[in-house]
């Protein structure tokens, strides 16, 4: 069975710093990965996503991931924060099935 | 407009009631899917769809029903709604050629 552990609830960081949000995942094959975001009341938005080749994802509003097969790793990572990057954030993996499970999410909230 | 549309936003029934959320998606995506979300849970797949008239069960199916007689809907009914029921439904759409969902903005359904 394929699952998600995003092992961080809450973090919180200061505008500007750096942030890296943890998933680890178990699935039997090549796994999809996805990291997905969540405004407040809003419906989720695709961040990025690894299907093969280059471990380093780069995605949509700075955001990078990270595959690592050897530690069942996939860590999204942001340089510098921005107060609109406060939202809930949900790890993902899935395979040629289509079906997706998600992490728990991890909420980030950023201050000033 | 082009996109995902979920009906209602917000929805409060009673105990024993059925009730069915709407979900349509102007793309012609293949496949169709009905997650629940709930605080701690992240999101739980609940029924999904490859193409119209093709439907499985997901993680959570119990209580649920879905029909797909055309491709671009994918209704989810609660045949007699229980507050465990509680909770807030994201449908989504993907394509077999471009992997990643794409999610409408959910309904808030309340049993009381």
């Amino acid at each position: 069975a394929q699952s998600v552990t995003q092992p961080d609830i809450h973090i919180t960081v200061s505008e500007g710093a750096s942030l890296e949000l943890r998933c680890n995942y178990s699935y039997g094959a090549t796994p999809y990965l996805f990291w997905y975001v969540q405004s407040p009341g809003q419906g989720l938005q695709l961040l990025l996503k690894y299907f093969s080749g280059d471990t380093l994802v780069q995605g949509i509003k700075g955001f990078e991931a990270e595959f690592k097969r050897s530690q069942s790793s996939f860590n999204l990572r942001k340089p510098s924060v921005h107060w609109s990057d406060a939202a809930e954030y949900f790890c993902a993996v899935g395979g040629g099935d289509y079906k997706l499970s998600f992490g728990a999410g991890t909420t980030v909230t950023v201050r000033a | 407009d082009a996109g995902i549309t979920q009906s209602p936003r917000y929805k409060i029934t009673e105990t024993g009631r059925q009730v069915t959320l709407m979900c349509h998606q102007t793309w012609s995506h293949s496949y169709m899917f009905w997650y629940r979300q709930d605080l701690g849970h992240g999101l739980r797949l609940i029924y999904y769809s490859a193409a119209a008239d093709i439907t499985d069960k997901g993680e959570v199916p119990d209580g649920y029903v879905v029909s797909r007689s055309k491709t671009e809907n994918f209704p989810l009914t609660l045949e007699s709604a229980t507050r465990s029921q509680t909770s807030v439904y994201f449908c989504a759409s993907s394509e077999r050629s471009n992997y990643g969902y794409t999610f409408g903005s959910g309904t808030r359904l309340t049993v009381v």
